[in-house]
């Protein structure tokens, strides 16, 4: 089935230690998101990539960064994750970077900080 | 600014009995309305969508209606079971703009 995988699904990191989690789709689509979440608030954007075009939410911190290698694979790139960085991260794709059409989510990672 | 109301941000229904969940938002150009379900320790995923050319839309268990000019979008669940207990989160998008607004959610809570 065509769909968003996420790995891994848990991650536990130390404070100040770079972490990388991995989301690949098989959807085909342009755009691939990167939202943080939080005990069950609603996902906060932090980027999104547009085929090749990385568009950063102004307020995302400097700590985070992406890179999108090709179609299929995106990366979040923790720098020095601190304790407030502990949270589920989610990817989603879409055909188009419009607000009218769907995204499609992956399973999530969960990222502890020690 | 944009800004999605969500209420209740828990609800409690029997088994069997009806779950409505309403969202109110602010930007009358806005023309897209999903609703995302998400399960505990899963990712969101789209249950219903409207669209603002559309007044209601339904399908099986789960309805959403659109009022454009109360700015607010409803999402009915009827016949509640257990597996629909879950964190429902509301949207709304355009078309113009890539992000969607999201509504803080509402935990529901399906009891036997």
């Amino acid at each position: 089935d065509a769909m968003v995988i996420q790995n891994p699904r848990y991650q536990v990191t130390q404070f100040g230690k770079p972490v990388t989690l991995s989301c690949s789709q098989t959807l085909n689509h342009n755009v691939m998101y990167w939202y943080q979440q939080k005990s069950s608030q609603a996902p906060k954007l932090l980027f999104h990539y547009y085929d090749k075009d990385f568009n950063n939410e102004a307020d995302t911190p400097d700590n985070f960064q992406s890179r999108r290698p090709n179609t299929s694979f995106c990366f979040l790139d923790i720098r020095s994750p601190g304790l407030g960085d502990a949270a589920m991260y989610l990817c989603a794709t879409s055909p188009e970077p419009q607000g009218s059409v769907e995204q499609y989510f992956g399973p999530g990672t969960r990222l502890t900080v020690t | 600014g944009e800004n999605v109301e969500q209420h209740p941000s828990t609800l409690s229904v029997q088994e069997g009995d009806s779950a409505v969940i309403k969202c109110t938002y602010s930007d009358s150009a806005s023309n897209y309305f999903p609703w995302y379900k998400q399960e505990l320790g899963k990712g969101p995923q789209l249950i219903i969508d409207i669209r603002s050319n559309v007044g209601e839309k339904k399908d099986q268990r789960i309805a959403v209606t659109l009022n454009k000019t109360a700015k607010h979008f409803s999402l009915h669940i009827t016949e509640t079971q257990p597996e629909d207990s879950a964190v429902y989160f509301c949207a709304e998008g355009l078309g113009s703009n890539y992000q969607l607004i999201w509504g803080a959610g509402t935990k529901l809570i399906i009891k036997p």
